[in-house]
This record gives structure tokens, sequence and C-alpha cells, in this order.
């Protein structure tokens, strides 16, 4: 079994819609959470950390539910900038081991 | 302030050559690890390095070695390539150190090489 699980989409979208992807994890250990984006064919780059409490920069919205083990990413007003992969990205007690998802795939569209 | 770089971006090899991939960051780090990119797969991590002079396995260490040569520069060697090692590799660090979790350890990543081998 995976340690993190994403649904890879292709989420198409048009400019200005609101789109939610959620990310399981199977540790219940885990204890730190982030959301990563990569452009095609480029690195990894963080888009935010994910607190136990939720939070929020600009139009995004990170979520935890520690009791379900998922995490979530709402996007509002989607910009076709916006267009990337998603990384829901987990770090256990070993605060070396991260584990990434496959990704979610998002298209906005003009 | 480069971040993190690495060399080569493009390679091709036949099955049983060896070559080693650089990495090197300018923030001062003190972890650094190595990623594989597969399709459909995400990242999957190689080795790491929690810092100067140790290195540790990650989830798929097979067929690979590391080096953490001093605190700026990690590299990675395929002694003998396979076609299963045709991915894209990500070099990353981060400033966590050894004795404190970091909760938002943010890991820096470097551009990636292509690995092609035939």
């Amino acid at each position: 079994r995976k340690e993190v699980e994403q649904d890879p989409g292709p989420f198409n979208v048009p400019e200005g819609a609101t789109v939610a992807f959620n990310c399981t994890y199977s540790n219940s250990a885990s204890q730190s959470f982030f959301w990563y984006r990569q452009d095609c064919r480029k690195e990894p780059k963080l888009l935010m950390s994910v607190y136990s409490s939720g939070n929020e920069d600009g139009r995004f919205t990170a979520q935890l539910n520690r009791a379900s083990q998922y995490i979530s990413l709402l996007i509002r007003d989607s910009k076709l900038s916006d267009s990337a992969t998603y990384l829901c990205v987990v770090n256990l007690h070993n605060f070396n081991k991260f584990y990434f998802g496959s990704g979610t795939k998002l298209n906005v569209k003009p | 302030n480069a971040g993190v770089t690495q060399t080569p971006k493009f390679q091709v090899l036949k099955t049983g050559q060896s070559m080693t991939l650089q990495c090197a960051q300018d923030m001062n780090h003190n972890s650094m690890y190595w990623y594989r990119q597969d399709p459909g797969m995400g990242l999957r991590l190689i080795y790491y390095s929690a810092s100067e002079g140790t290195t540790d396995k990650g989830e798929v260490p097979n067929g690979y070695n590391v080096s953490r040569l001093n605190k700026r520069e990690f590299s990675l060697r395929l002694e003998s390539a396979a076609p299963s090692q045709t991915s894209v590799y990500f070099c990353a660090s981060s400033e966590a150190y050894d004795g404190l979790a970091v909760s938002t350890d943010t890991q820096y990543f470097g551009p990636g090489t292509r690995l092609t081998v035939l």
C-alpha cells in the first residue's frame, strides 16, 4: 500500500472555478504535511505547509483531518497559471523521510 | 544564490555503463536527498544525508551509491546502469538537522537530470 494516495486527475476546470484535491496517507504517525506544485518538466516547489488548524494563503486553503488521515487543497478563482501537477507530501516522525503522492494534474481552461 | 544545482541535465547511457550525478547547494543546508521520479509513481527517495559525513538508504536504494563530499555536495553514482534506472533524478536539500524535527521544514529541489539507459 502506498504511503500517500492522490487522485491523478486530470481536473479540467474553467478560469474562475473553485477546485479541491484530496490526499490520503496511511501512517498515523505522520507529523508534517505539505503541498508542492510541479510544472511540466520542472522541479517540485513548495506551495504551502499544512497545519492542524488549517491554513490559507491567498486563493489557496489547506486542511488536515488527522482522524480520517487526509489532507485537502482548495483553490478558489482558478487562474490559467494554476495549471500544474499538485503533489501531496507527508513526513513521518523521522524528519528525513518525506513521502510524495503521485500528483494530481490540474488544467485550467480559458 | 543559485539554490540547488545538478549536473548533467540530460544523459544517455548504455546498459552496464557507470556514471555520477552531481548535486550542490549554496544555502548552507544540513540535509540533502536524492529522488527519482517515474510516470505515475511520484517521487521516491533513493538516499539521503542528514548531515555531512552521514548517509542513509531511502525507499529504493538498490543499484545506487551516494557520497556526501562536504556540506555543499551530495553525489549519486550508478555503478552498472540498467534500463529500469531510466528516470528523472532530483536532488533536494533542507535545513533540517539531526536531533531536531523541523515540522515546517521545506525541501528545495534542483532542476533534475533526465537519464535514459538503453
